[in-house]
């Protein structure tokens, strides 16, 4: 157990599929962070959330929508994917300012596959 | 723009067969560069952060480097159970949330 829990672990789609993956944190930290890993490819951030602000990579398409309801939950939604789009997606939490810091902590993630 | 760029791919290694994995890095205000390990479907887990050059830390058979380029983590009489993907990140100095920019990471294979 990480404090950090996404479910579901495997999901398979269609591209006419909506679809949400969920992120859990029970760490107490103020900030959450959606990435995706893809094979060969270094993690790439999609979105980030914090009590200040909420960053978004701007090459991310439109038919992944976050959506951050409090400091401990994070939600994905997918809608009218591609097949590209299928990865392993990694959630993740920390605490900001805090300079002795492990960075993040990440949940299992979610493997996505769409078909 | 932060780059982070690991070496090499993809390592097999003998038990007990030390060795180094690279990570160099380019970035505007370093704030801290880490290092996670990642198994076949989990999530990467924390090992090291490392804050300015010349830092170095250890942590059983791992020991993390830094220099104002590059860092290394070196495996000393490494195990088949240290086989994962090794992952470097870096954070830059710039905006409130902790921003991690990684490299494509090291998959490290150890030999029984």
């Amino acid at each position: 157990e990480t404090g950090v829990t996404q479910t579901p672990r495997h999901l398979v789609m269609g591209m006419t599929n909506k679809k949400s993956l969920k992120c859990e944190q029970h760490l107490g930290h103020n900030a959450m962070y959606w990435y995706k890993q893809s094979a060969k490819k270094p993690l790439e951030l999609m979105f980030v959330y914090s009590l200040e602000e909420r960053v978004e990579n701007n090459s991310v398409p439109s038919r992944f929508s976050p959506e951050c309801p409090n400091s401990s939950h994070l939600f994905l939604h997918l809608h009218t994917l591609q097949p590209e789009d299928s990865a392993l997606y990694l959630c993740a939490s920390s605490q900001n300012r805090d300079r002795g810091s492990r960075g993040y902590t990440f949940g299992s993630g979610t493997r996505l596959t769409v078909v | 723009e932060d780059q982070v760029t690991q070496s090499p791919e993809a390592l097999r290694l003998q038990e007990g067969e030390s060795s180094s994995l690279n990570c160099s890095y380019t970035v505007s205000g370093l704030r801290g560069l880490f290092w996670y390990r990642q198994d076949p479907g989990k999530g990467p887990e924390f090992l090291f952060t490392l804050y300015s050059a010349g830092e170095e830390k250890e942590k059983e058979r791992l020991k993390a480097t830094l220099t104002k380029k590059e860092s290394f983590l070196h495996i000393t009489a490494p195990k088949p159970e240290d086989s994962a993907t090794y992952l470097c990140a870096v954070h830059r100095s710039s905006g409130s949330a902790r921003q991690l920019t990684f490299g494509s990471g090291t998959q490290l294979t150890v030999l029984p």
